[in-house]
């Protein structure tokens, strides 16, 4: 069985603030690892396809790291605004061909 | 728009109903995907098509039937569903298969949400 884990489940912040959210993926037959946001009544749009070990990659505010060999990765916001408001998944894809994602993280930037 | 357009947006349907939901889109790509949310889970794989031929059928039941005459389309017939099949299917594409959406990722679109009663 393929888990992807998230956390936190949920995060609230104050506009400004910088956060950062947790992948945990398998660390055997690795291929790619994606990260998506996905905003209320849109679809999931990709930020992120990382495919090599200590790959870090930004797209403005947002930027994100790799670990292969421990099997996690982490998406930094830096200055959340409230348009950040959404949830962020990551998917691991492994070399079987499946792209399985993780339950996502909520979150919600206040002004 | 993104790319990919999924239709109806919505969906309510009887047990004993048959419908269809249509995913198209023209970016290209060669392979396209049906995903499933339900409440407080995970993104759940259904089926993969690759250049319309179908390479993944993820231990769906037979209650759901995807079909892909082209590339460019795909679709999910519905028959006697159950009142727990009710969830967002989300249609994605990508450029091709084996290489998991490498450069750009998966396109997805925008959703069905589906109502069994």
């Amino acid at each position: 069985i393929l888990n992807v884990e998230q956390s936190p489940q949920s995060l609230h912040v104050q506009e400004g603030d910088s956060t950062n959210f947790t992948c945990s993926f398998p660390s055997s037959n690795f291929y790619a690892l994606h990260w998506y946001r996905w905003e209320t009544a849109k679809s999931p749009e990709a930020l992120f396809v990382m495919t090599l070990n200590g790959d870090e990659k930004k797209k403005g505010r947002i930027s994100a790291t790799l670990n292969t060999k421990e099997g996690y990765s982490y998406l930094y916001i830096k200055g959340s605004q409230p348009e950040d408001s959404a949830t962020y998944l990551c998917a691991f894809y492994n070399q079987g061909g499946k792209l399985i994602f993780g339950q996502g993280t909520e979150l919600s930037v206040k002004p | 728009e993104t790319g990919v357009t999924q239709t109806p947006r919505h969906l309510v349907m009887g047990m004993t109903n048959k419908k269809s939901l249509k995913c198209e889109q023209h970016l290209g790509h060669n392979a396209m995907y049906w995903y499933k949310q339900s409440a407080k889970k995970p993104l759940e794989l259904m089926f993969v098509y690759s250049l319309e031929e179908r390479v993944e059928n993820n231990s769906v039941p037979s209650r759901f039937s995807p079909e892909c005459p082209n590339s460019s389309h795909l679709f999910l017939h519905l028959h006697t569903l159950q009142p727990e099949d009710s969830a967002l299917y989300l249609c994605a594409s990508s450029q091709s298969y084996r290489t998991g959406g490498t450069n750009y990722g998966y396109t997805f679109g925008s959703g069905t949400r589906l109502t069994v009663v």
